[in-house]
């Protein structure tokens, strides 16, 4: 497809689980970044990939979080041991990675943990 | 630190009136603004940015946005409203970095 896409849509799973969010960035696409969003807030940054690797990591929360993208294109985002707080929606964003360059979004995976 | 504040998290307008969303930055070094909309269901877009050059940038849907630098601004107008542009609204901020910083948002509602 043209755009980002982000899988599952929706993701409902229990305290204490690991889950896997996946990205597919647009084809091209060097610089990738994932953002929480929360109800009534703006995209909060979590972790940003140049290529394979992670140039910024400094918004994940902590270490139950971990991000990778193997290939330098699809990543997938891992968190382990799931707390009610998690629940939000994940946004992915693709971008050229230059200065200056817009982000285009995924539609975003939300998350509930009950 | 990086921040951006959008005044108003709720706006209404009446269709056809001018809409007028506030959006004021801090930053240290000369950023680049964007503004996304967001609709119901979907995923960021992006509406238009400002990197370097003319201080007036104009989007897509009739909006536009004027970077005043003294101000810390970059206030997002469109001289009518129409019902389709309801919507969540989001400033953000990159510096020389790869963050973005994202305001909280403003959710626009379009009166009939």
């Amino acid at each position: 497809g043209a755009g980002v896409s982000q899988t599952p849509s929706n993701k409902v799973t229990e305290k204490g689980k690991y889950v896997e969010l996946r990205c597919d960035p647009i084809s091209g696409h060097t610089a990738l970044y994932w953002y929480r969003q929360s109800l009534g807030q703006g995209p909060e940054f979590l972790i940003y990939f140049q290529g394979t690797g992670a140039a910024d990591d400094s918004g994940l929360p902590n270490d139950r979080f971990f991000a990778v993208r193997p290939e330098g294109s699809v990543s997938t985002l891992k968190i382990q041991r799931t707390e009610r707080g998690d629940s939000a929606v994940y946004l992915c964003a693709s971008s050229l990675g230059l200065a200056g360059n817009e982000q285009f979004f995924g539609p975003g995976t939300r998350l509930t943990v009950l | 630190a990086q921040s951006v504040t959008q005044l108003g998290s709720h706006v209404s307008v009446s269709e056809g009136a001018l809409v007028l969303l506030r959006c004021n930055y801090s930053s240290s070094v000369p950023p680049y603004l964007f503004w996304y909309v967001q609709y119901p269901n979907q995923g960021l877009q992006l509406l238009l940015k400002y990197t370097t050059g003319a201080t007036l940038v104009k989007g897509i849907n009739g909006f536009e946005a004027e970077f005043k630098k003294s101000e810390t601004s970059f206030h997002l107008t469109k001289p009518s409203a129409h019902m389709s542009d309801a919507a969540e609204y989001f400033c953000a901020v990159r510096e020389t970095g790869n963050q973005f910083y994202f305001g909280t948002g403003t959710s626009l509602t379009v009166i009939p």
